[in-house]
């Protein structure tokens, strides 16, 4: 059971550049996130889905796509990355609203 | 290794002793709160947690209290154990779509 995938692990990117973070899961859950961390910030949540074609906002979206195709899949667009994306960018998939989450392991960007 | 929560508030406590990690919570409306522990690297990984008709809820050597009144969350860890040294984060669910987390803290376990 490989629980939440992200690829890739590391990735530089220079300013402007477009890039896509993929994330997938196995266990069938409905509910899919992305947030980034930053030194001494937390997560902040950049988007959610509650199920196949539906997203919507969290709290920090600006600069962010995403969509939501299949069940499994949830990618993260850049779509012109800039250094003030330079974060660590965590995927994560529960199966209900009063669930925990599972986790990915990180994809950290660096923009320069 | 990870750079992240390099400014987190930081908890330091002696091997064997209880520790306490609080946290503030922001919505009066969050039904649902979750204890995460994040090790270097890693995601972080579930605790414990507690819907908002509880007040107290036990797990192994984990307790997690709530006060609504105050909007006031708590992790209590018993005999604290080197494995433990992480961050901390607690996270509130709102309206059962989002889930937001708290700035986290540093726990550091003296052996």
């Amino acid at each position: 059971n490989a629980g939440v995938t992200q690829t890739p692990k590391f990735q530089v990117l220079k300013t402007g550049q477009s890039m896509t973070l993929q994330c997938a899961q196995d266990m069938n859950h409905e509910y899919m996130s992305w947030y980034r961390q930053d030194p001494g910030m937390g997560l902040r949540l950049i988007h959610y889905s509650v199920g196949a074609g539906i997203t919507d906002q969290g709290e920090v979206p600006n600069g962010y796509n995403v969509s939501r195709s299949t069940t499994e899949d949830f990618p993260l667009r850049l779509l012109s990355a800039a250094p003030s994306q330079t974060s660590v960018y965590f995927c994560a998939s529960r199966l209900t609203g009063l669930t925990e989450a599972f986790f990915g392991q990180g994809t950290r960007l660096t923009v320069v | 290794g990870e750079s992240v929560g390099l400014h987190l508030p930081t908890l330091s406590v002696q091997e064997g002793d209880n520790s306490i990690i609080n946290c503030a919570y922001s919505n009066s409306a969050s039904d649902y709160f979750i204890w995460y522990k994040q090790e270097s690297g890693k995601g972080p990984q579930f605790i414990i947690d507690i819907r908002s008709n509880m007040d107290k809820r036990q797990g192994q050597r984990v307790t997690v209290l709530l006060n609504k009144t105050v909007k006031h969350l708590s992790l209590q860890i018993a005999a604290t154990q080197p494995g433990d040294s992480a961050v901390y984060f607690c996270a509130e669910n709102t309206g059962g779509f989002k889930t937001i987390f708290g700035a986290g803290t540093r726990l550091f376990v003296k052996a």
